[in-house]
């Protein structure tokens, strides 16, 4: 299967907390993309981390990515309520074509 | 940002009846398309890479005769679960790829819960 994984499954916090969630994938990638799901609904995209980059920052979110480990982590810093949500990973080829998803790390943020 | 509209949203349906699932984007053209099965609190499956004017590049294990893919046109891709069956219940999310120049984002719709009694 083509599919990462992510860690933890499930994970709660006290609102202003940092949120760290971690994917790991299997085969070489052109980029890697975190989205956001709320429940029963379509996915948001957060943020793309290709392949020759070490960390990207975008608001409150910062991603790395070590191509060497084929694994990826999420930061949420100072989260909020509305924060609560599944997250996953999703790992483009290089062939561009494909788009494969990390099982997901369902956050919950306690206001 | 670029919209993914999917209809509907719900369907409850008899087994052996087929079911049509409509993915549209609605201001950008979409050349290739995505199908995805998701179950409750489990993660996104690849069902189906669909091209426009090709057909559909099914991953392994989904039954292309039971998943019809259409992607007629840059803006329409349609899955048609034909001869449903209780076991095909489930959430079902399309996204399109919206590929300009260093742009590789998914945008996705906002899914499809199939119940088949």
């Amino acid at each position: 299967s083509q599919q990462g994984e992510e860690d933890p499954q499930a994970l709660s916090i006290q609102e202003g907390e940092n949120a760290t969630m971690n994917c790991s994938y299997k085969t070489s990638i052109n980029n890697l993309q975190w989205y956001r799901q709320n429940s029963g609904r379509g996915l948001v995209h957060l943020i793309l981390i290709r392949s020759n980059e070490r960390e990207k920052h975008s608001g409150r979110l910062r991603v790395t990515l070590d191509t060497s480990k084929k694994s990826s982590s999420l930061l949420i810093t100072a989260s909020r309520a509305a924060d609560t949500a599944s997250y996953f990973c999703a790992t483009s080829t290089n062939t561009g074509n494909q788009f494969y998803f990390g099982t997901g790390t369902s956050l919950t943020v306690i206001p | 940002g670029a919209v993914v509209s999917q209809h509907p949203s719900w369907v409850i349906c008899k087994s052996g009846t087929s079911v049509k699932i409509e993915c549209r984007s609605l201001d950008f053209q979409a050349t290739t398309m995505f199908w995805y099965r998701q179950f409750p609190k489990q993660s996104l499956m690849l069902m189906a890479t669909s091209n426009e004017g090709s057909k559909a590049t099914y991953e392994q294990g989904v039954e292309k005769d039971k998943f019809l893919i259409n992607h007629a046109s840059l803006t329409l891709s349609t899955l048609t679960v034909t001869s449903a069956h209780p076991e095909d219940s489930s959430f079902y999310i399309c996204s399109a790829s919206a590929r300009r120049t260093g742009d590789e984002k998914l945008f996705f719709g906002s899914g499809t819960q199939l119940s088949v009694l």
